[in-house]
Protein backbone atom coordinates (compact mmCIF):
# COMPACT_ATOMS: atom_id res chain seq x y z
CA UNK A 1 0.00 0.00 0.00
CA UNK A 2 0.95 3.59 -0.44
CA UNK A 3 1.80 5.32 2.73
CA UNK A 4 0.96 8.86 2.93
CA UNK A 5 2.71 11.26 5.16
CA UNK A 6 1.49 14.51 6.08
CA UNK A 7 3.27 17.32 8.46
CA UNK A 8 3.16 18.66 10.41
CA UNK A 9 0.38 16.59 12.61
CA UNK A 10 -1.20 19.82 14.01
CA UNK A 11 -0.33 23.50 13.72
CA UNK A 12 -1.35 26.92 15.88
CA UNK A 13 -2.22 30.01 13.40
CA UNK A 14 -3.24 33.44 13.89
CA UNK A 15 -6.28 34.65 11.78
CA UNK A 16 -4.53 36.51 8.50
CA UNK A 17 -1.40 34.04 8.44
CA UNK A 18 -0.46 32.02 5.74
CA UNK A 19 -0.39 27.89 6.42
CA UNK A 20 1.58 25.65 4.29
CA UNK A 21 0.43 21.80 5.06
CA UNK A 22 2.91 18.72 3.70
CA UNK A 23 1.96 15.47 2.33
CA UNK A 24 4.59 13.23 1.20
CA UNK A 25 3.90 9.80 -1.05
CA UNK A 26 5.90 6.33 -0.17
CA UNK A 27 6.09 6.11 -3.79
CA UNK A 28 5.36 8.24 -6.90
CA UNK A 29 2.04 9.44 -7.41
CA UNK A 30 2.30 11.42 -10.57
CA UNK A 31 -0.58 14.25 -9.44
CA UNK A 32 -2.91 11.60 -8.13
CA UNK A 33 -3.90 13.59 -5.26
CA UNK A 34 -6.49 15.32 -3.41
CA UNK A 35 -6.95 17.29 -0.20
CA UNK A 36 -9.99 17.54 1.92
CA UNK A 37 -11.10 19.64 5.03
CA UNK A 38 -12.95 18.75 7.77
CA UNK A 39 -14.69 19.97 10.71
CA UNK A 40 -15.62 17.93 13.88
CA UNK A 41 -18.75 15.74 13.34
CA UNK A 42 -18.99 16.72 9.81
CA UNK A 43 -18.01 14.78 6.71
CA UNK A 44 -14.65 15.52 4.71
CA UNK A 45 -15.24 18.58 1.80
CA UNK A 46 -13.12 17.99 -1.14
CA UNK A 47 -10.82 21.09 -1.90
CA UNK A 48 -8.56 20.07 -4.27
CA UNK A 49 -8.34 17.02 -6.86
CA UNK A 50 -5.09 16.10 -9.31
CA UNK A 51 -2.90 18.06 -6.79
CA UNK A 52 -3.54 21.45 -7.91
CA UNK A 53 -7.01 21.66 -9.32
CA UNK A 54 -10.12 23.83 -7.15
CA UNK A 55 -13.10 21.73 -6.89
CA UNK A 56 -16.16 24.06 -7.57
CA UNK A 57 -17.18 26.68 -5.36
CA UNK A 58 -13.53 26.68 -2.95
CA UNK A 59 -12.15 29.74 -2.81
CA UNK A 60 -9.11 30.54 -4.34
CA UNK A 61 -7.13 31.19 -0.71
CA UNK A 62 -7.05 27.31 -1.00
CA UNK A 63 -4.15 26.23 -3.58
CA UNK A 64 -2.46 22.62 -3.59
CA UNK A 65 1.14 22.17 -5.72
CA UNK A 66 3.16 19.04 -6.10
CA UNK A 67 3.82 16.13 -7.76
CA UNK A 68 5.59 13.00 -7.79
CA UNK A 69 5.77 11.96 -4.16
CA UNK A 70 5.93 15.44 -2.08
CA UNK A 71 2.82 17.77 -2.34
CA UNK A 72 1.23 21.00 -0.61
CA UNK A 73 -1.78 22.75 0.78
CA UNK A 74 -1.45 26.39 1.21
CA UNK A 75 -4.45 28.21 3.15
CA UNK A 76 -4.11 32.15 2.74
CA UNK A 77 -5.76 34.29 4.82
CA UNK A 78 -6.43 32.47 7.37
CA UNK A 79 -9.72 33.01 8.45
CA UNK A 80 -11.90 31.45 11.61
CA UNK A 81 -13.77 28.49 9.52
CA UNK A 82 -10.85 27.18 8.10
CA UNK A 83 -9.78 26.27 11.45
CA UNK A 84 -10.02 21.91 11.03
CA UNK A 85 -8.08 19.09 10.09
CA UNK A 86 -6.83 18.43 6.96
CA UNK A 87 -6.21 15.34 5.07
CA UNK A 88 -4.68 14.17 1.48
CA UNK A 89 -5.50 11.09 -0.57
CA UNK A 90 -3.76 9.54 -2.82
CA UNK A 91 -5.52 7.75 -5.58
CA UNK A 92 -2.77 6.42 -7.91
CA UNK A 93 -3.46 2.91 -6.82
CA UNK A 94 -5.34 0.64 -4.82
CA UNK A 95 -6.35 0.57 -2.25
CA UNK A 96 -6.96 4.76 -1.97
CA UNK A 97 -4.96 6.03 1.14
CA UNK A 98 -5.08 8.92 3.42
CA UNK A 99 -2.83 10.76 5.23
CA UNK A 100 -2.64 11.30 9.36
CA UNK A 101 -4.16 14.77 9.08
CA UNK A 102 -3.08 18.34 9.86
CA UNK A 103 -5.24 19.78 12.56
CA UNK A 104 -4.87 24.00 12.07
CA UNK A 105 -5.99 25.59 15.45
CA UNK A 106 -6.32 29.03 16.70
CA UNK A 107 -3.57 30.43 17.81
CA UNK B 1 -26.99 20.46 -5.69
CA UNK B 2 -25.30 17.29 -4.99
CA UNK B 3 -26.56 15.56 -1.81
CA UNK B 4 -25.45 12.23 -0.56
CA UNK B 5 -27.87 11.43 2.82
CA UNK B 6 -26.95 8.39 4.61
CA UNK B 7 -28.83 6.02 7.30
CA UNK B 8 -29.08 7.21 10.96
CA UNK B 9 -26.68 5.40 13.78
CA UNK B 10 -27.02 1.62 14.30
CA UNK B 11 -25.41 -0.16 17.56
CA UNK B 12 -24.56 -4.15 16.85
CA UNK B 13 -23.39 -6.76 18.70
CA UNK B 14 -19.87 -8.59 17.81
CA UNK B 15 -20.46 -11.01 14.76
CA UNK B 16 -23.83 -9.88 13.29
CA UNK B 17 -23.53 -7.65 9.83
CA UNK B 18 -24.74 -4.07 9.18
CA UNK B 19 -26.02 -2.37 5.90
CA UNK B 20 -25.48 1.48 5.71
CA UNK B 21 -27.47 3.41 3.18
CA UNK B 22 -26.51 6.48 1.02
CA UNK B 23 -29.53 8.57 -1.06
CA UNK B 24 -28.03 10.19 -4.05
CA UNK B 25 -29.97 13.51 -5.43
CA UNK B 26 -28.74 16.26 -7.16
CA UNK B 27 -26.84 14.66 -10.07
CA UNK B 28 -27.20 12.04 -12.90
CA UNK B 29 -27.20 8.85 -10.70
CA UNK B 30 -25.67 5.97 -13.25
CA UNK B 31 -22.76 8.07 -14.15
CA UNK B 32 -20.70 7.97 -11.00
CA UNK B 33 -18.92 6.05 -8.51
CA UNK B 34 -19.60 5.80 -5.03
CA UNK B 35 -17.10 5.17 -2.66
CA UNK B 36 -16.87 4.26 0.97
CA UNK B 37 -14.79 5.46 3.23
CA UNK B 38 -14.31 4.97 7.06
CA UNK B 39 -13.17 6.48 10.33
CA UNK B 40 -12.47 4.98 13.56
CA UNK B 41 -12.03 6.68 16.40
CA UNK B 42 -8.19 8.14 16.35
CA UNK B 43 -7.68 6.81 13.06
CA UNK B 44 -6.98 7.83 9.60
CA UNK B 45 -9.50 7.44 7.03
CA UNK B 46 -9.35 4.12 5.74
CA UNK B 47 -11.47 3.50 1.85
CA UNK B 48 -13.73 0.17 1.38
CA UNK B 49 -14.52 -0.17 -1.85
CA UNK B 50 -16.65 1.12 -4.90
CA UNK B 51 -19.73 0.31 -7.45
CA UNK B 52 -20.04 1.75 -10.50
CA UNK B 53 -23.25 3.29 -10.31
CA UNK B 54 -24.30 2.75 -14.09
CA UNK B 55 -22.68 -1.17 -14.33
CA UNK B 56 -22.90 -2.44 -10.44
CA UNK B 57 -19.14 -3.04 -10.60
CA UNK B 58 -17.36 -3.04 -7.36
CA UNK B 59 -13.86 -3.35 -6.42
CA UNK B 60 -13.00 -3.70 -3.07
CA UNK B 61 -10.04 -2.92 -0.41
CA UNK B 62 -8.10 -6.27 0.33
CA UNK B 63 -8.48 -5.59 3.42
CA UNK B 64 -12.69 -5.84 3.86
CA UNK B 65 -12.65 -8.84 1.20
CA UNK B 66 -15.41 -11.31 2.09
CA UNK B 67 -16.71 -9.07 4.79
CA UNK B 68 -17.89 -5.98 2.56
CA UNK B 69 -20.65 -6.14 -0.32
CA UNK B 70 -21.56 -2.84 -1.93
CA UNK B 71 -25.14 -2.77 -3.95
CA UNK B 72 -26.99 -0.07 -5.54
CA UNK B 73 -31.13 0.06 -6.53
CA UNK B 74 -30.59 2.75 -9.45
CA UNK B 75 -34.67 3.37 -9.19
CA UNK B 76 -34.14 4.31 -5.70
CA UNK B 77 -30.42 6.11 -6.29
CA UNK B 78 -29.38 4.69 -3.45
CA UNK B 79 -26.25 2.85 -3.01
CA UNK B 80 -25.93 -0.12 0.16
CA UNK B 81 -22.88 -1.15 2.19
CA UNK B 82 -22.76 -4.29 3.69
CA UNK B 83 -20.30 -5.40 6.33
CA UNK B 84 -20.46 -8.77 8.22
CA UNK B 85 -18.75 -10.60 10.56
CA UNK B 86 -18.50 -7.26 13.01
CA UNK B 87 -15.68 -6.65 15.44
CA UNK B 88 -14.79 -4.14 17.97
CA UNK B 89 -12.44 -2.52 16.02
CA UNK B 90 -15.35 -2.12 12.88
CA UNK B 91 -16.94 0.59 15.17
CA UNK B 92 -16.36 3.67 13.20
CA UNK B 93 -18.21 6.71 11.37
CA UNK B 94 -18.86 5.47 7.75
CA UNK B 95 -19.06 7.71 4.81
CA UNK B 96 -20.44 7.30 1.11
CA UNK B 97 -18.55 9.86 -1.33
CA UNK B 98 -18.79 10.16 -4.41
CA UNK B 99 -16.18 9.70 -7.51
CA UNK B 100 -15.18 12.95 -9.36
CA UNK B 101 -16.02 14.22 -12.81
CA UNK B 102 -12.25 13.96 -13.65
CA UNK B 103 -11.25 10.45 -12.10
CA UNK B 104 -14.08 7.97 -10.61
CA UNK B 105 -11.11 7.99 -7.63
CA UNK B 106 -11.03 11.29 -6.47
CA UNK B 107 -13.87 11.96 -4.06
CA UNK B 108 -15.69 14.85 -4.59
CA UNK B 109 -18.82 15.37 -2.43
CA UNK B 110 -19.34 13.06 0.87
CA UNK B 111 -22.25 11.97 3.13
CA UNK B 112 -23.18 12.91 6.26
CA UNK B 113 -21.44 9.52 8.07
CA UNK B 114 -23.23 6.89 9.92
CA UNK B 115 -22.10 6.04 13.08
CA UNK B 116 -21.69 2.27 13.04
CA UNK B 117 -20.97 0.99 17.02
CA UNK B 118 -20.27 -2.77 17.74
CA UNK B 119 -20.15 -3.68 21.30
CA UNK B 120 -21.56 -6.93 23.40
Amino acid sequence: DIQMTQSPSSLSASVGDRVTITCRASQGISNYLGWFQQKPGKAPKSLIYGASNLQSGVPSKFSGSGSGTDFTLTINSLQPEDFATYYCQQYYHYPLTFGGGTKVEIK
Amino acid sequence: QVQLVQSGAEVKNPGASVTVSCKASGYIFSTYFLHWVRQAPGQRLEWMGWIDAGRGNTKYSESFQGRVTITRDTSARTVYMDLSSLRSEDTAVYHCARGGDDNWNDLDYWGQGTLITVTS
